[in-house]
Formats: structure tokens, sequence, C-alpha cells
């Protein structure tokens, strides 16, 4: 089955700051990449996503790039707030795939802090 | 997207009871799953709740410890049965319209087993 690895596990830095993390995937049929924040004792929340036709998608402060070949994707936050500090997970799918369709494998987690 | 919702939030339980976790969805939905996450950990996928038939579970979980109905295309229940300390977590109900669009999660239940 799918594994996601995320590094790092947590990431410390000062408002203004860019931020960046990194996930792998082991399954090259994997074509659905989803990041979600989860505050502590809430929801995770859908920030991003992006799919295996692009390699890049942007969101205000908020980019996901793509590299298939490497089957690696990275979060990118510019300008960090103290309202982005969160736990931030990747995870990965296969979308059109009958018997997969829509299972998401995360990985570990990065707890980020910003720092003001 | 749509609004999730999952009765109870929480709850503390006795060792050996089992506790039935409702998640409901304001619209119809193609997909719910069911979710695990442990304190301080990731998010593990349980099962696929599948809409009038039975639930497709992921390797390590079985239908005798987490029973899952799912009635129509907005309702689903997760029992967690015969329960240990082991199955203290926060368990995510979440929905997934179609193809295509993305996954919304509910607020989770947070279980503690004594």
């Amino acid at each position: 089955g799918e594994n996601v690895e995320q590094h790092p596990s947590t990431l410390s830095v000062q408002e203004g700051d860019s931020a960046v993390i990194k996930c792998t995937y082991s399954d090259s049929a994997s074509n659905y990449f989803p990041w979600y924040k989860q505050e502590l004792g809430k929801r995770p929340q859908l920030i991003i996503d992006i799919r295996s036709n692009v390699g890049e998608k942007k969101d205000q402060r908020i980019a996901v790039t793509l590299n298939k070949t490497a089957k690696h994707f990275s979060l990118h936050i510019t300008e960090t707030q103290p309202e982005d500090s969160a736990v931030y997970f990747c995870a990965a799918s296969k979308e059109k795939s009958g018997t997969s369709y829509g299972k998401l494998t995360f990985g570990q987690g990065t707890i980020l802090t910003v720092h003001p | 997207s749509a609004v999730i919702s999952q009765k109870p939030s929480r709850d503390i339980c006795q060792r050996g009871t089992s506790l039935t976790i409702q998640c409901q969805v304001d619209s119809q939905v193609t997909m719910m799953f069911w979710y695990r996450q442990q304190p301080g950990q990731s998010l593990t996928l349980i099962a696929t709740a599948n809409q009038g038939s039975e639930a497709t579970y992921e390797s390590g979980f079985v239908i005798d410890k987490f029973p899952i109905s799912r009635p129509n295309l907005t309702f689903s229940t997760l029992t967690v049965s015969n329960m240990s300390p082991e199955d203290s977590s926060i368990y995510l109900c979440s929905a997934q319209g179609g193809q295509g669009q993305p996954q919304h999660f509910g607020d989770g239940t947070r279980l503690s087993i004594l």
C-alpha cells in the first residue's frame, strides 16, 4: 500500500519568514495530494491540494509543488504569521481508481510554530 | 463545502463497553470514511463506509471491533466494541462529495477508556 513520509516533524520560524514542509510517497499511481491544517483540538482543514497533472498550485501565501518523477511534494508558506501555527499533514490518494477512490494516506505531521 | 457533524464530541467509557459514534452530513455525499487519530499522531483510515453494503476495512481493523453502518447518503455510524484503554483516541468522520472533490472532516469524537 501507499506510504507517505513527511519532514520535518517540527518547524520553528520567525514571523515573516517562509516555511517549507516536504513529503514523499511510494505509490506511483497516487495522483491527488491534499494538505490539511489542524489546530489544537480542532478538525483537520483542507488548505490546498494538487493533482498530478500540474506541477505547482498557489493560493495567496500558500503554494504546493509536485515532482512526480521523484515522488515528492512540498508545502510552501510565505510571510508566516502566528496564526499559521498548527500541525500540518500531507496526504496522498488515487482518484479514479475503483477500489481506492478517496482513501487518504497521511504523513506523520509537522508541528509549525511561528514566533511573533 | 459540506458541514459534517459528529456526536458525541467526547466520552469517557468503561472498558468492555461499546460506544456508537454518529456522523451526519448536511448534503448527500458519495464517500464517507472513518479515521482514527491517536494522541499526538497522524490520521489512520479505519474503513470506507459504503452506502447500502458492508464497509471496506483497512489492514489491522476488523468488522467485529469497529462495525460501521451507512443507511443513506448523509449518515454513518461507527461503533467501537468491547473497548480497552488502547482504544482511547480521536475518531474522525470524513466525507467526499464525489470524484474529484476534496475530503472534509468532522470535529471528531474524543474517546477515553478507563
